[in-house]
């Protein structure tokens, strides 16, 4: 076990609908990651905050936003969803910037 | 632009033998890689890292080697062992001061044959 703790585990929804998926980082850490893994891609970095500050972006899509709140915690907010956004989002934390990352076990988005 | 590159997409073992699990990357301001462990339905897991100040990084049977004039890293398993089938990720990360990236590869993965 991580520490990192993903909701929901699985979600299937239908195009054109938005979802919102939750990350609790470990006790502790100050930084959330958010990436994206696609079938047979590797992960794909979507963005970065650092103590509720965005830090860092990658390729995500301007219909996906995110934010880290107070407590620390991060949303990943995807919407106008589309057949490829099908895929593992998983996020993870580190104590500061650019350390190790610890994963949670990922959410895994179905759009039908 | 694929920053991290892992050109095979798999790879068999025997157990007991030693696996070797290969990296190339492009960007020459990486200055931290990881490796990273994946069983199917579970988050990556953390295995070891080496610093691009390094050229060698050895924790039990796992060891890392980096050689930056070729951009090449390379993870080592000796000896192999069953539990060790899982796809492997490569990572490495962007310094730039107030922003940090880990970049991953795609991922090779690994099956250890009894």
């Amino acid at each position: 076990d991580s520490g990192v703790t993903q909701t929901p585990k699985h979600l299937i929804t239908a195009t054109g609908q938005r979802v919102t998926l939750r990350c609790s980082p470990r006790s502790g850490d100050l930084s959330v990651y958010w990436y994206q893994q696609s079938l047979d891609q590797g992960l794909q970095f979507l963005i970065q905050y650092y103590n509720g500050e965005e830090r860092a972006k990658g390729n995500i899509l301007e219909r996906f936003s995110a934010q880290q709140f107070p407590d620390l915690h991060s949303e990943l907010n995807l919407s106008s969803l589309e057949l490829g956004d099908s895929a593992l989002y998983f996020c993870a934390s580190s104590p500061q910037l650019g350390t190790e990352a610890f994963f949670g076990q990922g959410t895994r988005l179905t759009v039908v | 632009d694929q920053q991290v590159k892992q050109n095979s997409p798999s790879l068999s073992v025997q157990e007991g033998r030693i696996s070797i699990l290969n990296c190339d990357y492009t960007n020459s301001m990486f200055d931290y890689f990881l490796w990273y462990k994946k069983y199917p339905a579970e988050g990556p897991t953390f295995l070891i890292s080496i610093s691009s100040i390094k050229d060698k990084n050895e924790d039990g049977r796992f060891t890392v080697f980096l050689n930056k004039s070729a951009k090449h890293l390379s993870l080592h398993i000796v000896p192999s062992q069953p539990g060790d089938s899982a796809v492997y990720f490569c990572a490495a990360r962007l310094y730039g001061g107030a922003t940090n990236k880990l970049i991953f590869g795609t991922g090779t993965l690994l099956a250890v044959q009894p």
